[in-house]
């Protein structure tokens, strides 16, 4: 079961780009990259997941290198809503196998 | 869509009272996970069904803990007798289990136990 190394905070201000890195060395062939956000008091959210190069959605982009040992959660553009809890996880094609960590609280200041 | 619920929200017992946790995942959801979450830590999986089979329960403590899913709908988690250490919300999550979106599992919001 891959483990994965995030920063365990990180700050930024309103209207900036934010990054989290993740290392995950002994990352599989068949294991997927996924993010999650968590706020407090709640379950966690899917953000998105990604295999290789990099994967856009409305939320976020993930950028993973061609050695796949590390991955990059990009924000744009943070607000204040965004302060919260960011795991990075390494899973086999069918996750049946979670490990979360202790995850990167991103601090967004006005 | 109704998402994950679960109930109740929050529970205080003392020590050596039994106490159980309820959840009705996503209809039409397959899989069904149940976590851990300590507070200042990612959630650790306990449980986790496919349908109304337990496939990995490897990591649930069984001498106190103990969990069913009849039908392969809504399950129960309980615990007895609760102990001290097992003060922490736990949650609930489901997928559909057809392989869309392998790693994106949908979670309930968690009932926050203390125990005194």
């Amino acid at each position: 079961l891959a483990k994965t190394t995030q920063p365990i905070s990180m700050d930024s201000y309103e209207g900036q780009e934010v990054n989290i890195t993740c290392s995950h060395n002994n990352i599989a062939t068949n294991d997927y990259i996924t993010w999650y956000q968590q706020f407090p008091s709640q379950g966690p959210r899917f953000i998105i997941q990604g295999y290789k190069t990099k994967v856009t959605n409305e939320v976020a982009s993930l950028f993973i290198p061609a050695d796949r040992k590390s991955s990059t959660l990009s924000l744009p553009r943070v607000s204040l809503s965004d302060t919260a809890v960011y795991y990075c996880l390494v899973g086999k094609g069918n996750f049946n196998k979670f490990y979360f960590g202790s995850g990167t609280k991103l601090n967004v200041k006005p | 869509e109704a998402g994950v619920v679960q109930s109740p929200r929050y529970k205080i017992i003392e020590k050596k009272q039994p106490v159980a946790f309820w959840c009705n995942p996503i209809s039409g959801h397959n899989t069904l996970y149940w976590y851990l979450q300590n507070l200042g830590q990612g959630p650790e999986l306990l449980i986790r069904y496919e349908n109304e089979e337990a496939v990995d329960d490897s990591q649930l403590p069984k001498d106190r803990f103990s969990a069913e899913r009849l039908k392969g709908v809504d399950s129960t988690l309980k615990i007895q007798p609760a102990e001290l250490g097992d003060s922490a919300v736990y949650l609930c999550a489901s997928s559909p289990g057809d392989g869309r979106a392998p790693g994106e599992q949908f979670f309930g919001p968690g009932t926050r136990l203390t125990v005194l």
